[in-house]
């Protein structure tokens, strides 16, 4: 099993710019989690997809951010304009039970830096 | 603000000695409380999970003590090797929500 797959690893862009993060969740799993982790905030929910839907997307910190997951084996995460305090790590997580988080599994992350 | 405070953020401890990491919450809707394990790199893993109608959950060297009356629960690694080296998230599921809230972290050191 490949586990769940992240890309890119590394991004930088300007400031401005759109980016886009990608993820391959384990298949199977039909829960999906986007979190961002940095270091005065520590880990943050940003959404979560059940069955392909957005279940809460509570946790996007604005407008410029947006997900989607089109099909049980994709989803994207954008932020349109990005800006400097969007630098953190993007983690994806997948899991095999509707809801139920604690067996999710982590991708590696996405290091995003905006200068 | 942190619904989960977890202390220390950083721990030094010797090789064979005891690491204690402490973590509080309010939020009594809570029901599921797991620790991950992240390794620098890496995304962060389950290491251990605990009920609030359990007091204690040991596996292998990790055990988790809970006490649901003071809305406090702890990992302790007992006889702590180099290879446990790492950034230690508790966390808490909202059962209401289905949602977990991380603590902030505590980047363990194990020396030789």
């Amino acid at each position: 099993d490949a586990g769940v797959i992240q890309s890119p690893r590394h991004e930088v862009t300007e400031m401005g710019q759109e980016v886009t993060l990608r993820c391959k969740p384990i298949s199977g799993h039909n829960s999906l989690f986007w979190y961002r982790q940095t270091m005065m905030r520590g880990l943050e929910l940003l959404i979560y997809f059940n069955n392909n839907v957005p279940i809460d997307d509570s946790g996007m910190p604005e407008d410029r951010f947006s997900a989607k997951m089109p099909n049980a084996s994709f989803s994207t995460l954008k932020i349109q304009p990005s800006e400097p305090r969007d630098s953190a790590v993007y983690f994806c997580a997948s899991s095999p039970l509707t809801g139920g988080f604690p067996r999710a599994f982590f991708g590696q992350g996405t290091r995003l830096t905006v200068v | 603000q942190q619904q989960v405070k977890q202390s220390p953020q950083s721990l030094i401890v010797q090789k064979g000695g005891i690491s204690i990491i402490n973590c509080a919450y309010e939020n009594t809707a809570f029901d599921y409380f797991p620790w991950y394990q992240q390794f620098p790199g890496k995304g962060p893993a389950l290491l251990i999970a605990i009920r609030p109608d359990v007091s204690e959950k040991k596996e292998g060297r990790f055990t988790i003590s809970f006490n649901k009356s003071a809305k406090q629960f702890s990992l302790h690694i007992m006889d702590s090797q180099p290879g446990d080296s790492a950034t230690y998230f508790c966390a808490a599921r909202d059962g209401s929500y289905q949602k977990v809230t991380f603590g902030i972290g505590t980047k363990l050191q194990v020396i030789p």
